[in-house]
């Protein structure tokens, strides 16, 4: 499975935006990018994902660079609700299984 | 909607005994996927069902099993429990390529 490489922590103030960063060279043609997010002490949530086009949704935004060899989740507007582990993984068309990473872990300073 | 529901919550079990956890998905999501998550490996895919078929599986041993219902519904079965099955095992449902997790099972293996 293609593996993804992103930073362990990042720290952002609230209300400010954060750029999520997340390389991933030997990606396929087939693979999409996929954002999960972990709040503490519960199941990962669904972010955001896109294939070859940029992305917006309510939660966040997702920018895939020309060459899909990396790509970055924006968060508009960091809240401490958005303090999470965040994990960038790829999926293969059609599937269903995800393979997590280490995740980047976010904290949200007031 | 409701979302994925799994029971127990929370599970103490001895060493040598077997457990059986349980899925609800969403209704309407054919498509059920299991995880184990502990602090030392992190989120692993264990299998995936689909129409009461197994899809997709993780590297585990085979003393981790998995069924689904014609309801959708999903159990999974842990046989000869050892202390290092000791995780929070999360289930999840898909449709269109998102993923939504449950709140886990906390497994305790003594």
């Amino acid at each position: 499975d293609a593996k993804t490489t992103q930073p362990n922590s990042m720290e952002s103030n609230e209300e400010e935006p954060v750029h999520l960063p997340c390389n991933h060279s030997t990606i396929s043609g087939t693979d999409y990018i996929h954002w999960y997010r972990q709040l503490p002490s519960q199941g990962p949530e669904y972010v955001i994902h896109g294939l070859t086009s940029n992305v917006n949704n309510r939660m966040a935004s997702l920018a895939i660079a020309e060459d899909r060899k990396s790509s970055t989740l924006i968060l508009h507007r960091a809240t401490l609700r958005d303090a999470a582990v965040y994990y960038c993984i790829l999926v293969q068309t059609g599937a269903n299984n995800l393979f997590f990473g280490t995740g980047t872990r976010l904290t949200v300073i007031p | 909607k409701a979302g994925v529901t799994q029971t127990p919550r929370y599970l103490i079990k001895t060493r040598g005994q077997q457990v059986t956890l349980s899925c609800s998905p969403i209704s309407g999501h054919r498509s059920v996927s299991w995880y184990q998550q502990t602090p030392g490996q992190g989120l692993q895919f264990l299998f995936e069902y689909f129409s009461e078929t197994q899809r997709n599986k993780g590297n585990f041993p085979g003393r981790f099993s998995g069924r689904q219902f014609s309801n959708s519904r999903s159990e999974m079965n842990v046989s000869t429990l050892e202390l290092g099955d000791s995780a929070l095992y999360l289930c999840a449902s898909s449709l269109l390529g998102k993923q939504f997790f449950g709140p886990g099972t906390r497994l305790t293996v003594l």
